[in-house]
């Protein structure tokens, strides 16, 4: 199994609810990656866990909660969000071989704020 | 600050014909990451260039590093349409942290 999985693929909520991100490998990799990417623009890191716990946040607001449950799963727990929050959400997982780190992609969430 | 920078940010170019995207980075990093996406797809990993001199090929893409200049290059050889996508860099100065760059959009017309 060499893949990172995203549910759900596409998501539309009010600026209201509550919502999460769900993230899942079965690679046996110890970290793992929240990125959000608006159109044409690369990715930006939010958060990183390592050896699930968080350890980077790159000064993402409260209003985005991430949760690492166990080494497989990642969550992104979404409340009271903005328009422009809208955007692709991806995550990732990366194992380091020899020093080197190599990075795998999930498919993404379409996440749409209304 | 941390600056990832590709040149150009957009590129069309004809079917058959040869070209090279630029990435130059601002820290020190002896690793660079290519990566490609297809429009509302995710990151497909391209290459992982692990030291300065390093040279990888895959089909009609050379990627190469100059870790003195701070700089990879992506060469494209007689573009084909299905090269049509978005080309990240990346590096890794510290730890786990990726760092992208601004993306180049290549657009292969007949």
């Amino acid at each position: 199994d060499t893949e990172v999985t995203q549910t759900p693929k596409h998501l539309v909520m009010g600026m209201t609810n509550k919502k999460s991100l769900k993230c899942e490998q079965h690679m046996g990799h110890r970290a793992m990656y929240w990125y959000k990417q608006k159109a044409k623009k690369p990715p930006e890191l939010m958060f990183v866990y390592s050896y699930e716990k968080l350890s980077i946040n790159e000064s993402v607001p409260s209003r985005f909660s991430p949760e690492c449950p166990n080494s497989s799963l990642l969550n992104l727990h979404l409340h009271a969000l903005q328009p422009e929050d809208s955007a692709l959400y991806l995550c990732a997982s990366s194992l380091r071989l020899a020093g080197v780190y190599e990075q795998y992609f999930g498919p993404g969430t379409r996440l749409t704020v209304t | 600050e941390l600056k990832v920078e590709q040149n150009p940010l957009f590129l069309s170019m004809q079917e058959g014909k040869n070209y090279t995207i630029y990435c130059n980075y601002s820290t020190t990093s002896d690793r660079l990451y290519w990566y490609r996406q297809d429009p509302g797809k995710s990151l497909e990993s391209l290459f992982v260039l692990l030291s300065n001199g390093a040279v990888k090929q895959e089909g009609r893409l050379m990627a190469s590093l100059d870790t003195k200049a701070r700089l990879s290059t992506l060469h494209i050889t007689a573009a084909v349409h299905d090269l049509s996508a978005t080309y990240f860099c990346a590096v890794v100065p510290t730890g786990n942290q990726f760092y992208f760059g601004t993306g180049t959009s290549l657009t292969v017309i007949p």
